[in-house]
């Protein structure tokens, strides 16, 4: 089974620059998750969605990032401009929600699209 | 006080050794726990989620301790394998929080 898909998986641009970063979760997982990872700052959620909805965005760095889910089998992350400060690794994770249960539900990640802002 | 503290390492043992982790969280609150593993330049996976009663995988044990708000790791008889950084997890409404992970080298 193929499992959460990311694209590019390394993605080098200019300061200023638009970058939109893809995901495919896993068929039937209706949670979505985007994370950023750093060495200074770790693993940090960035922004989750439900059914497509966007829930918690509290992560979200600034204005410059956006995201968006459309259907149930893709989402995007947006960062417009980029500034060298976004470089990290973008983690994309998906989970089958159960409601209150969703807290023992294990989330499964991409592989990751490792950015890099001059 | 960050949420989620590990000690970064690394720990550097020998194969077939014992070695422990540990990790401290600050949200009382909080409702489930885990450990992901994440080698070097790939995405983390879950190893095992943490109960209060303990919980063993294999070689792998795992304790949760609410009142110190307290998470172990135990990985006995060491493998080259298991060299990887090992995540400890927090959730709170299905938000998860990571520590920023304990690196772990097994050496022949």
């Amino acid at each position: 089974d193929a499992g959460v898909i990311q694209s590019p998986r390394h993605e080098v641009t200019e300061m200023g620059q638009e970058v939109t970063l893809r995901c495919k979760p896993i068929s039937g997982h209706d949670y979505l998750f985007w994370y950023r990872q750093t060495m200074m700052r770790g693993l940090e959620l960035l922004i989750y969605f439900n059914n497509n909805v966007p829930i918690d965005d509290s992560g979200m760095p600034e204005d410059r990032f956006s995201a968006k889910m459309p259907n149930a089998s893709f989402s995007t992350l947006k960062i417009q401009p980029s500034e060298p400060r976004d470089s990290a690794v973008y983690f994309c994770a998906s989970s089958s929600g159960q409601g209150a249960h969703l807290s023992y539900n294990e989330q499964f990640f991409g592989p990751g699209t490792r950015l890099t802002v001059l | 006080r960050k949420e989620v503290e590990q000690d970064p390492g690394p720990f550097n043992v020998p194969e077939g050794a014992t070695v422990a982790f540990n990790c401290t969280y600050s949200n009382s609150a909080s409702q489930s726990f885990f450990w992901y593993r994440q080698d070097c330049r790939k995405e983390p996976k879950l190893l095992m989620s943490v109960y209060s009663s303990g919980n063993e995988d294999g070689r792998f044990t795992a304790q949760l301790n609410r009142a110190s708000q307290y998470i172990s790791l135990l990985i006995r008889d060491s493998k080259l394998s298991d060299s990887a950084t090992y995540l400890c997890v927090v959730n709170f409404y299905s938000t998860l929080t990571f520590g920023k992970g304990t690196m772990l080298l097994v050496s022949p």
